[in-house]
């Protein structure tokens, strides 16, 4: 069946360090993968997708690229910040777009 | 952006009451969905809608109901709260295709003394 697998956290960064959180997926057929953000306090934000293999889905300083060769989708940000404080989620949903699978999140803490 | 509402943001209840957790969305999206959230934060998918007059369970079982009467909106209800049912609820509402994403509400804190 379908899933997704995210690096354990959390992850705790200064503030300008480089950021990767890695996400591998499996999955039959095309998914389209997903990376949502949940900032305390509130519901989970869309952060970036990609729907094909070779995108790059990029969104507020944040990046991934769908890498279909090693089934991975890993999270990238070249200088975080403390307001990137927050727990991170990949997605998968499946080709037919009936099914959303999350990976079990990843609490990333920014200190300056 | 996405507008999807749930109400009450948090609530604290007594066992035995019944419950109504509210989730309304102005997009039109036939999909939409209750979640659990732990507190370790992994998400459990516990009810679905393709539709109106459509609700499935989802992968997590849950002593909750839904309803799907209009589009907007997808009621979750539990009839007799209990301390087991403290936990963050999300809605969420997505478009018919391939690829699209959902898009969350802010949640529902809910603690059951």
């Amino acid at each position: 069946g379908n899933s997704v697998t995210q690096m354990e956290g959390p992850v705790t960064l200064s503030e300008e360090a480089f950021l990767t959180i890695n996400c591998t997926y499996t999955a039959t057929g095309y998914p389209s993968l997903f990376w949502y953000v949940q900032y305390p306090g509130e519901g989970l934000q869309l952060l970036l997708k990609a729907t094909k293999a070779d995108d790059k889905g990029s969104n507020k300083g944040f990046e991934a690229t769908y890498r279909k060769e090693t089934t991975s989708f890993h999270l990238e940000k070249g200088s975080v910040q403390v307001s990137d404080s927050a727990v991170y989620f990949c997605a998968l949903l499946n080709q037919a777009g009936t099914a959303l699978i999350f990976g079990k999140g990843t609490t990333l803490s920014v200190s300056s | 952006e996405a507008d999807i509402y749930q109400t009450p943001r948090y609530l604290v209840i007594g066992t035995g009451k019944k419950i109504t957790l509210e989730c309304s969305q102005t997009m039109g999206h036939d999909k939409m969905y209750w979640y659990q959230q732990d507190p370790g934060m992994e998400l459990h998918l516990i009810h679905y809608s393709y539709g109106v007059n459509s609700t499935e369970k989802g992968d997590l079982s849950s002593e909750s109901t839904v309803s799907r009467i209009r589009t907007e909106h997808f009621p979750l209800t539990l009839e007799s709260a209990r301390p087991s049912h403290t936990s963050q609820y999300l809605c969420a509402s997505g478009e018919t295709g391939v690829g699209q994403p959902q898009h969350f509400g802010d949640g529902t804190r809910l603690s059951i003394l």
